[in-house]
């Protein structure tokens, strides 16, 4: 059974940063894309990030570039969001996702990250 | 930045169908994928490349796309069906992917 068990989420004050992580399990990590996506609680849904599976190349949505960094280890089947430079208006859920060729297959539940003082 | 376009609200009756615009910004030329999303959950995806139904999606759930317009179509709509939906594509020329602002499909 596919898993993905985001972590890392919590409080945290603007200028600040939080690592996100993402354990996978119940499937070969190392052959898929994987992405974040956010949510503002009540709101749609945002594209944060996206790296390929050997973790070679990423891309961004232009609200985080150069302030949010994705990466993988491929070894612990892990996926990473390194976020600093923390705005009010990144506080959301943060979902750890599944790439099947441009579509989510599988998602995570979520870990929420609140930047507030 | 690419723009998916959808109505934020619909209401339908039991029985009836309940159909799904997502559009604009030349949807023709991509694949678009949609999302069911209830309440507290994460979301699940009920049609990929446009057409195609995930297993364990029931059958009453339908997409199309014509021109620059893609179609969610869910038939015999049930309680059960009531949830947000979202329409997602990716877009290639900037290497991003995108959601529809999401319709909240209201069964009455």
């Amino acid at each position: 059974e596919v898993q993905l068990v985001e972590s890392g989420g919590g409080l945290v004050q603007p200028g600040g940063s939080l690592r996100l992580s993402c354990a996978a399990s119940g499937f070969t990590f190392r052959s898929f894309w994987m992405h974040w996506v956010r949510q503002v609680p009540g709101k749609g849904l945002e594209w944060v990030s996206r790296i390929n599976n050997d973790g070679s190349t990423t891309s961004y949505a232009d609200s985080v570039n150069g302030r949010f960094t994705i990466s993988r280890d491929n070894t612990k089947n892990r996926l990473s969001l390194q976020m600093s430079s923390l705005r009010a208006e990144d506080s959301a859920l943060y979902f750890c996702v599944r790439d099947l060729n441009t579509y989510f297959d599988y998602w995570g539940q979520g870990s929420l990250v609140t930047v507030s003082s | 930045s690419y723009v998916l376009t959808q109505p934020p609200s619909l209401s339908v009756a039991p029985g009836q169908t309940a159909s799904i615009p997502c559009g604009e910004n030349n949807v023709g030329d991509k694949s678009v994928h949609w999302y069911q999303q209830k309440s507290g959950q994460a979301p699940v995806l009920v049609i990929f490349y446009n057409d195609d139904r995930p297993s364990g999606i029931p059958e009453r759930f339908s997409g199309s796309k014509s021109g620059n317009t893609a179609t969610l179509t869910i038939n015999r709509v049930e309680a059960g069906d009531e949830a947000d939906y979202y329409c997602q594509v990716w877009e290639s020329s900037s290497d991003q992917w995108v959601f529809g602002g999401g319709t909240k499909l209201t069964v009455l």
